[in-house]
């Protein structure tokens, strides 16, 4: 069976300051990965997704992802953040082809300090 | 913004009543999923459709939840008596055939009192 893990449920970081949000996967196959931020009230927006190819996505609003097979990973990251950034982002794997199984990671929370 | 429309944005319930939600999927995308979406950050899948057929579902959306996509109309979800465990956030998504990428609503929030 697939899982996600999202190690940090709340994150605080500077405005300014880098950013990295750990996401560890479990699949035996080749995964989708996606990465969506949730603003309060809102629903989740798509940030960047993985399949093949450059381990290093490059997603909206300055964020990338790096994609790793033996560390099974794909940790999101931004070099400098805005208070606007603040949200809960969320890492998803999906399954095989067709989006049937989909797989929600629990959540971190980013706090950006002014 | 999202080009996934669901309304309304907030729904307000009593226990036993009906609640009925509504999505208009992405222009072009013929494959449409419900999720629900509790408080801890949980996500369950409902159900999901292909055009007007439902793909698949789980038990909990079989007994006391309905959900159509007819032709030409928006897509809904209906759960027939609302009980509190049911306050959540009902995320719509949707997809092309065959892709892996869901494009979500900013979903309706339902309370059950």
């Amino acid at each position: 069976a697939q899982s996600v893990t999202q190690p940090d449920a709340r994150v605080t970081v500077s405005e300014g300051a880098s950013l990295q949000l750990r996401c560890k996967y479990s699949y035996s196959g080749t995964p989708y990965l996606f990465w969506y931020v949730q603003y309060p009230r809102q629903g989740l927006q798509l940030l960047l997704k993985y399949y093949s190819g450059d381990p290093v996505v490059q997603g909206v609003n300055g964020f990338e992802a790096e994609f790793s097979k033996s560390n099974s990973s794909f940790h999101l990251r931004k070099a400098s953040v805005h208070w606007s950034d603040s949200a809960v982002y969320f890492c998803v794997l999906s399954a095989g082809t067709g989006g049937y199984k989909v797989v929600f990671g629990s959540g971190t929370r980013l706090l950006v300090s002014p | 913004n999202s080009k996934v429309i669901q309304t309304p944005r907030y729904l307000v319930k009593g226990q036993g009543q009906k609640a009925k939600m509504r999505c208009i999927p992405e222009k072009g995308h013929p494959v449409v999923f419900w999720y629900q979406q509790n408080k801890n950050n949980e996500f369950k899948f409902l159900i999901n459709f292909q055009n007007q057929e439902v793909l698949q579902q789980i038990d909990m959306t079989e007994k006391r939840f309905s959900a159509e996509c007819p032709s030409n109309s928006p897509c809904s979800l209906e759960i027939q008596s609302s009980e509190a465990g049911d306050s959540a956030l009902y995320l719509c998504a949707s997809s092309l055939v065959g892709k892996n990428t869901l494009y979500f609503g900013a979903g309706t929030r339902l309370s059950v009192l």
